[in-house]
């Protein structure tokens, strides 16, 4: 399976900063997929990423893949408490097994 | 339709004893995963089964962990003669696996297993 590489581990930001986590893998991935956790919650899929550049909005979130599909980001926009959470990519190579990345634990004060 | 669903929720049990965990994946899902979740911990890969392959044991972290599909759908992890350091949150996901873009993993609520 892709290995992936996910930073940061940790980050706290204030409430309306904003927030980037990162996803890198030394190998070409066949798409990407971000998930988050709530704090006592179990894993849920926000979206996958597949084609090379790709940039997918979702609300205050913003998704981004590489052009050489070796990386990818998550940006939030003007963070809100209800952000809190992990967020994990996750790297997939179609048929092969998915592997996780750590995951950013996202920490909002209000 | 009905989610993935995992059994028991919670599970309390004693040093040196067995333990059986119960997922209950997606109707039509090819792909089912273990994972293992420590408190505050990522998700640490265990076993992954995928249609008639040869499932991919490489996360097992001892011969105490084993596992099985039956029939392609339900999967029960068992752990035997459990440790302390077994304690975690248990994740079940499945996914489609049918190609390209089909590879969204549904996770279950988790069994929390806690070894006395």
């Amino acid at each position: 399976g892709q290995q992936v590489m996910q930073i940061p581990q940790y980050q706290h930001v204030q409430e309306g900063e904003d927030f980037t986590t990162y996803c890198n893998s030394s190998t070409t991935l066949s798409n990407i997929q971000w998930y988050k956790q709530r704090p006592g919650g179990h894993p849920v899929f926000l979206i996958q990423l597949v084609k090379s550049g790709e940039v997918k909005k979702q609300k205050r979130l913003t998704f981004q893949f590489g052009e050489a599909k070796k990386n990818s980001s998550l940006h939030i926009t003007a963070t809100q408490t209800t952000d809190v959470g992990t967020y994990f990519c996750a790297a997939s190579g179609g048929y092969q097994k998915v592997t996780f990345g750590i995951g950013t634990k996202l920490q909002v004060i209000p | 339709g009905a989610g993935v669903s995992q059994s028991p929720s919670n599970k309390v049990t004693e040093k040196g004893k067995d333990v059986e965990l119960r997922c209950d994946p997606i109707s039509g899902h090819t792909a089912l995963y273990w994972y293992r979740q420590s408190l505050g911990q990522g998700l640490e890969f265990l076993i992954y089964f995928q249609g008639n392959s040869a499932p991919d044991k490489s996360g097992l972290p001892s011969d105490r962990f084993s596992a099985e599909r039956t029939g392609g759908s339900v999967s029960t992890l068992t752990i035997q003669r459990t440790q302390q350091e077994d304690s975690a949150v248990y994740l079940c996901a499945s996914s489609l696996l049918g190609g390209e873009g089909t590879d969204t993993q549904y996770f279950g609520p988790g069994t929390r297993l806690t070894v006395l």
